[in-house]
């Protein structure tokens, strides 16, 4: 099945511009979805589709894709913004019908 | 308000059977898939399988068909993930999640609380 790569960690100055990547030969045909989950928490939908987010989520909060990646970014980076980022997408690759998270970018807002 | 609400934390022996429940509450409970989604401890997230509460079709992940089974009953907006034989292996959270699945687009929303299973001798 299809694997989803991300970067495991990620720093950013606060107030700053971050961006958090997602590579996979699935985005060339389907969007990702993004996923914020903090310590002990469930995650939480932040971006899906082309660039949605929904109803709740600050908009500095974007998504955009281009050929095999898929880019979560965050223009001027909070405090409550560190969490690990997790991206989400389909593969029909095969006989199956799958949907695959990438293994996640721990954000630090420094 | 859409909510999914897990059952409790569970602490289980190797061998013995389990089944955790998701409720569906604020939406029409068959117009979305539920999914069920492991994480480790101190680990990533991992999709293991789906049903459409409207028929009870599911899909697994190739890495989970056949250790774990996804039902529904639609009658009381309830998705339920099992296991016949538990082993320490399976020690995990596992959430649920509402999901929409389109032609170039899915989504998971929202999310269970989580449901901690510990499978200790």
């Amino acid at each position: 099945s299809s694997e989803l790569t991300q970067d495991p960690a990620v720093s950013v100055a606060l107030g700053q511009t971050v961006r958090i990547t997602c590579q996979g030969d699935s985005l060339r045909s389907y969007y990702a979805s993004w996923y914020q989950q903090k310590p002990g928490q469930a995650p939480v939908l932040v971006i899906y589709g082309k660039n949605n987010r929904p109803s709740g989520i600050p908009d500095r909060f974007s998504g955009s894709s281009s050929g095999n990646t898929a880019s979560l970014t965050i223009t001027g980076a909070q405090a409550e913004d560190e969490a690990d980022y997790y991206c989400n997408s389909r593969d029909s690759s095969g006989n199956h019908l799958d949907w695959v998270f990438g293994g996640g970018t721990k954000l630090t807002v420094l | 308000e859409v909510q999914l609400v897990q059952s409790g934390a569970e602490v289980k022996k190797p061998g013995e059977s389990l089944r955790i429940s998701c409720k569906g509450s604020g939406y029409s409970f068959t117009s979305y898939w539920i999914s069920w989604v492991r994480q480790m401890p101190g680990k990533g997230l991992e999709w293991m399988g789906r049903i459409d509460p409207s028929d009870s079709y599911t899909n697994y992940s190739p890495s989970f068909q056949g250790h774990v089974t996804i039902s529904a009953d639609k009658s009381i907006s309830t998705a339920y993930l099992q296991w016949s034989s538990l082993k320490a292996s399976d020690t995990a959270m596992y959430y649920c999640a509402r999901m929409y699945s389109g032609l170039s687009q899915n989504w998971f929303d929202p999310w269970g609380q989580g449901t901690l299973v510990t499978v200790s001798s």
